[in-house]
């Protein structure tokens, strides 16, 4: 079965600090893909990164990073110089795809509130 | 504007009251997505339609239905309510394969 863990409940940084989420993810299956997902005190959820199995390239995104090892099975989220803006729920979720359909399974979420 | 729409944003209603919430996908995808996020707790799947086909089920409450509809809007029905019930209800939606979801901003229901 798969599954996703944010070991992280919270996170306080102060402003311009940079701060690493992780997730680490279980599955079976070679093909799969990855996610990261945004969300404000406002509540809506906002998409921020797809990864697929097979691309294990790191990518940059302005202040976001992401760090993807298979090896460890983890697909950390990096934010560099963090931003009160930045202050959110992050959720990384994981998704496979059984009979034509998908499944994604979403970890609890790590909870980032950055200090003025 | 992710394309999903899901209306109402908002809605307060009594225990013991049955309400519907309604889903629009983004254009041209099949499957619909139905999470429920209470206080403080993480992403519960409730259910997946794809094509009008109920494709999974998730954690829901024998009091809660729904369906997908030929133009492929969905409607996920919440009877009995509860004061528990109280939570952000959110569709997604997605292609076929892959490519992660497509949420919509949200119902909020607070049940009284």
């Amino acid at each position: 079965a798969q599954k996703v863990t944010q070991a992280q409940t919270e996170i306080s940084v102060v402003e311009k600090e940079d701060v690493t989420l992780d997730c680490v993810y279980e599955t079976r299956d070679t093909t799969y893909y990855l996610f990261w997902y945004k969300q404000p005190p406002s509540g809506e959820l906002v998409f921020l990164i797809r990864r697929n199995s097979f691309d294990e390239q790191n990518e940059i995104s302005g202040r976001y990073s992401w760090n993807f090892q298979k090896s460890t099975s983890s697909f950390n989220f990096t934010i560099t110089a963090s931003q009160v803006v930045d202050s959110a729920v992050y959720f990384c979720a994981l998704s496979e795809t059984y009979g034509g359909y998908q499944k994604v399974t979403f970890g609890t979420g790590t909870k980032l509130q950055v200090i003025p | 504007d992710s394309g999903v729409t899901q209306t109402p944003k908002h809605l307060i209603t009594a225990t013991g009251q049955r309400v519907t919430l309604r889903c629009s996908p983004r254009s041209g995808d099949l499957s619909v997505y139905w999470y429920q996020q209470s206080l403080d707790q993480g992403l519960q799947f409730l259910i997946q339609y794809y094509n009008g086909e109920e494709r999974a089920k998730g954690n829901i409450l024998e009091r809660f239905s729904a369906q997908q509809f030929p133009d492929l809007h969905s409607e996920l029905n919440l009877s009995s309510l509860e004061l528990g019930d109280s939570a952000l209800y959110f569709c997604a939606s997605s292609i076929q394969t892959g490519g992660g979801y497509t949420f919509g901003s949200g119902t909020r229901l607070t049940v009284v």
